[in-house]
């Protein structure tokens, strides 16, 4: 099984551009996250989905959105990049529709803007 | 908001050495895991706790769900190369796990063969 997959693994943007990271999972898992990763911040919940359908925003979902499309795929958008919104961003999953904090990552996206 | 932090940010230790670092917090957690993030990948869980006062070992690796349920260690024993990493705590703050698992900002751990 592949687990996680995020496409794509790099991607570099200018200000103003958009763009969406995909993300899919091979595990029948219900809920999936996504995450950013800064420097010294750990990571940093932006929106989740507890279950296909349903879609809830995190800790920072300013200039994001997503799209829960189905139970296996879920995509984040960022509609106008801005610098600040240069991250390594992070899909997870998780068997239950409750976060038991067992999470399953992909290999993450590393997105500049500049 | 709750936060949870980490210490110390940074180790550097001799292949074969001990291991100790901490999560505290300000308000009470309903679990704590670790994770471990290997560079380039994601991070992977390496232990799950979920009562206060849970003593659980993988391997070499021995965690504890304090008392007070406001933090957590990780001990590594005997480390090897491979240890090398960032380790992340991560915690439900309690009521609730509405999906809003908080993580610690990481401890950065290498090793010297």
């Amino acid at each position: 099984n592949a687990g996680v997959t995020q496409t794509p693994k790099f991607q570099v943007l200018k200000t103003g551009q958009s763009m969406t990271l995909q993300c899919a999972q091979d595990m029948n898992h219900n809920s999936m996250y996504w995450y950013r990763q800064d420097p010294g911040m750990g990571l940093r919940l932006i929106y989740y989905s507890a279950s296909e359908g349903t879609t809830d925003k995190g800790e920072v979902p300013n200039g994001y959105n997503v799209s829960r499309l189905n139970k296996r795929e879920f995509s984040l958008r960022l509609e106008s990049a801005a610098p600040s919104q240069t991250s390594v961003y992070f899909c997870a999953s998780n068997e239950g529709t409750v976060n038991t904090g067992e999470l399953f990552f992909g290999e993450g996206s590393r997105l500049t803007v500049l | 908001g709750q936060q949870l932090n980490q210490s110390p940010q940074s180790m550097f230790i001799q292949e074969g050495e001990d291991v100790s670092m901490n999560c505290t917090s300000s308000s009470i957690f309903n679990t704590w895991l670790w994770y471990k993030q290997d560079p380039g990948e994601g991070p992977v869980l390496l232990i799950a706790l979920y009562k206060a006062g849970e003593l659980t070992s993988n391997g070499r690796l021995t965690a504890q769900f304090g008392i007070t349920r406001k933090d957590s260690f990780l001990n590594i024993s005997a480390s090897i190369p491979s240890d090398v990493g960032i380790y992340f705590c991560a915690g439900h703050p309690t009521p609730g796990n509405t999906g809003k698992l908080i993580f610690g900002q990481g401890t950065t751990l290498q090793v010297k063969p």
